[in-house]
């Protein structure tokens, strides 16, 4: 089956500083790459996905980008905020239904 | 939509005692997920289900735990009997299935389990 590995588990950055979380894969078969946010008490909440038919995705501060060659993807958050604050999973799937597996999930920590 | 409902949003029992967790599904979503959460084993899955048919439950960790989507707005998890290391979120969501935004899962706020 799939296997995730994320890193780092945790982030401590400064207000305005750029994240970078980062995601391997093992199943070349795995073609749709979500990537969800949990703050403290709530439920993962869907930020943004990519597909192995594109490279990179953008959506304001937050961008997605994909090697399929290399099996990994990664998120990246410019201009944190206290808000952004959370954390982040990611996920791969494939195959027909995209039953996706789950990252360890990074903590991100943006000081004021 | 109200989104994927759970209930209880809390649960605190006793070892040995049975526990049902409930689910209902946002209307129209082919497929529905049980997922535990720990600090030790992160987001796991437990079952899935497409068309109320459960399809892998390879997840569930043992004979104690068992799912069951009776229909399409409905979905149980139940423990029986319970153990503190059963302690966890138990995180619902659906998904839509098909269309172009069908692999996106939304989840719901989840049950917060403690076992003493």
């Amino acid at each position: 089956g799939e296997n995730v590995e994320q890193h780092p588990s945790t982030l401590s950055v400064q207000e305005g500083d750029s994240a970078v979380i980062k995601c391997t894969y093992s199943d070349s078969a795995s073609n749709y790459f979500p990537w969800y946010k949990q703050e403290l008490g709530k439920r993962p909440q869907l930020i943004i996905d990519i597909r192995s038919n594109v490279g990179e995705k953008k959506d304001q501060r937050i961008a997605v980008t994909l090697n399929k060659t290399a099996k990994h993807f990664s998120l990246h958050i410019t201009e944190t905020q206290p808000e952004d604050s959370a954390v982040y999973f990611c996920a791969a799937g494939g195959g027909g239904s995209y039953i996706p597996t789950f990252g360890r999930g990074t903590s991100l920590i943006v000081h004021p | 939509d109200a989104g994927v409902i759970q209930s209880p949003r809390h649960e605190v029992t006793e070892m040995g005692q049975e526990v049902t967790l409930r689910c209902k599904p946002i209307s129209g979503h082919d497929y529905l997920f049980w997922y535990r959460q720990t600090m030790m084993r992160g987001l796991e899955l437990l079952i899935y289900f497409n068309n109320n048919v459960p399809i892998d439950d390879s997840g569930m960790p043992e004979d104690r735990f068992s799912a069951k989507m009776p229909n399409a707005s409905f979905s149980t998890l139940k423990i029986q009997p319970s153990e503190p290391r059963d302690s966890a979120v138990y995180f619902c969501a659906s998904r839509p299935g098909q269309g172009a935004l069908g692999e996106t899962q939304y989840f719901g706020p989840g049950t917060r389990l403690l076992v003493l």
